[in-house]
């Protein structure tokens, strides 16, 4: 396992197109994130899944961003009608985690999409 | 809401220097808190969490409840040591172990 995967990691695209970002995480782990970090800024939380389940949703996440993971491995974040202020790195993160009583040791992060829409 | 603060977007220090980098929170309940670093070309990865209290390449951080603070320290930096630092804060009892980053902090030793 070489951990955590995303692709593709240079997207450019032109406003009103659709774009797919997939996310391969660390096998074992359950719970996959994706953030967004634009320049000078940190990473935001935009959702994330327990195995398929999608749990939690941001605000930041509006009705053109769909993410899936359907059985429970891969991920993929599609972003519909693309505008310039969607240009940004778009991270991948796995972690192991089954409640909020359970150790946590931090999430593995991918590389990255970055994601520039002219 | 929740909110991390790293006042100091850039902080340059010559090598053997001590270092502290800043990070406030904002959050009513017990948080955990984090250090990431992402080093040039590398992926954002955990470098030291609070209830560990470990020393990880030097680098220790505690949590001052009273002011809400977790800085980060080192008492002589190396040249090495050259990279992003972003502070994070997780909700107590946030079930699904999502994280609230401070905007980064941009480290340069000079030798």
């Amino acid at each position: 396992d070489t951990g955590v995967s995303q692709d593709p990691r240079h997207k450019i695209t032109k406003r009103g197109q659709n774009v797919t970002f997939r996310c391969d995480p660390i096998s074992e782990h359950n719970r996959l994130y994706w953030y967004r970090q634009t320049l000078g800024q940190g990473p935001e939380f935009l959702t994330y899944f327990q195995n398929e389940a999608q749990l939690e949703k941001s605000r930041l996440l509006s009705d053109r961003f769909s993410a899936e993971r359907p059985k429970g491995s891969f991920s993929t974040l599609e972003i519909q009608r693309t505008e310039q202020g969607d240009s940004a790195m778009y991270l991948c993160a796995s972690s192991l985690g089954w409640g909020s009583d359970s150790p946590w040791y931090g999430y593995t992060f991918g590389s990255g999409t970055r994601l520039t829409v002219v | 809401a929740q909110r991390v603060t790293q006042p100091e977007k850039l902080l340059s220090v010559f090598k053997g220097a001590p270092v502290e980098l800043k990070c406030n929170y904002s959050y009513s309940g017990s948080p955990e808190l984090f250090w990431y670093v992402q080093y040039s070309r590398q992926r954002l990865q955990l470098l030291l969490r609070h209830i560990s209290r470990e020393s990880i390449k030097g680098f220790t951080a505690d949590l001052n409840k009273g002011e809400t603070s977790f800085h980060l320290k080192k008492p002589f930096a190396q040249e090495e040591d050259s990279a992003m630092y972003y502070c994070a804060l997780r909700m107590n009892n946030n079930a699904g172990n999502m994280l609230t980053f401070g905007g980064g902090t941009r480290l340069m030793v000079k030798p």
